[in-house]
């Protein structure tokens, strides 16, 4: 079965520093990867989703995560915090096998220090 | 269109009680599911449909029930409410998560339940 890792429940960063969370996955083929914000009070959206097309996958708000299938990760990124990036993210797979089924990470909450 | 609405926003129950939380969507997807959200767990899945008249259980199912009746309903049941239910809860929908294209899920904005 499918499953997801987000290593750190919490991470905190400067404003204006990088944010790098980290999504690791357990699959014999490179499944459906997602990335999803949750602001407070509020419910999930979609940040990006790797589709196959490239490696390199840019979504909203500035974030991007890279597909590496030799170390199992689809780790997100951001060059620059801002204020209003601090959510907590979470990492989803789906089961391209067809079981419809979505298996979401245990969330990374970021802080942003102003 | 609304996207995907959930009510109530808030419940209080008792021990035993039972209810029913609503979700619908109005954009015509298939496939819909509901999560529990519960501290350093993340979302599990409850149960889910892939369209109207077909569910399957999650990771989760026990001490809930669901039915699809149409497209845009998918109602979740606690039968016999527990405190270990207290949570919040996200209805979920997409078109097709088998297809890359649509399989991107939109979420409600959740019910915080509280079970005394």
């Amino acid at each position: 079965a499918q499953s997801v890792t987000q290593l750190g429940s919490h991470v905190s960063v400067s404003e204006g520093a990088l944010v790098l969370l980290r999504c690791n996955y357990s699959s014999s083929v490179p499944p459906y990867l997602f990335w999803y914000v949750q602001y407070p009070n509020q419910g999930l959206q979609l940040l990006l989703k790797y589709t196959s097309a490239a490696t390199l996958v840019k979504g909203i708000n500035g974030f991007e995560a890279e597909f590496k299938k030799s170390e199992t990760s689809f780790h997100l990124t951001k060059p620059s915090a801002h204020m209003s990036d601090a959510a907590e993210y979470f990492c989803a797979v789906s089961e391209a096998s067809g079981t419809y089924k979505y298996i979401f990470g245990t969330g990374t909450r970021l802080k942003v220090l102003a | 269109n609304a996207g995907v609405t959930q009510t109530p926003k808030f419940q209080v129950l008792k021990t035993g009680q039972s209810m029913t939380l609503q979700c619908a969507q109005d954009m015509n997807h298939e496939y819909m599911s509901w999560y529990r959200q519960d501290p350093g767990m993340g979302l599990r899945l409850i149960h889910y449909s892939v369209g109207a008249g077909i569910t399957d259980q999650g990771e989760v199912p026990n001490g809930y029930n669901v039915s699809r009746s149409t497209t845009e309903d998918f109602p979740l049941r606690l039968l016999s409410a527990a405190p270990s239910q207290t949570s919040v809860y996200f209805c979920a929908s997409s078109y097709d998560p088998r297809d890359r294209g649509t399989d991107t899920q939109y979420f409600g904005p959740g019910t915080r339940l509280t079970v005394l």
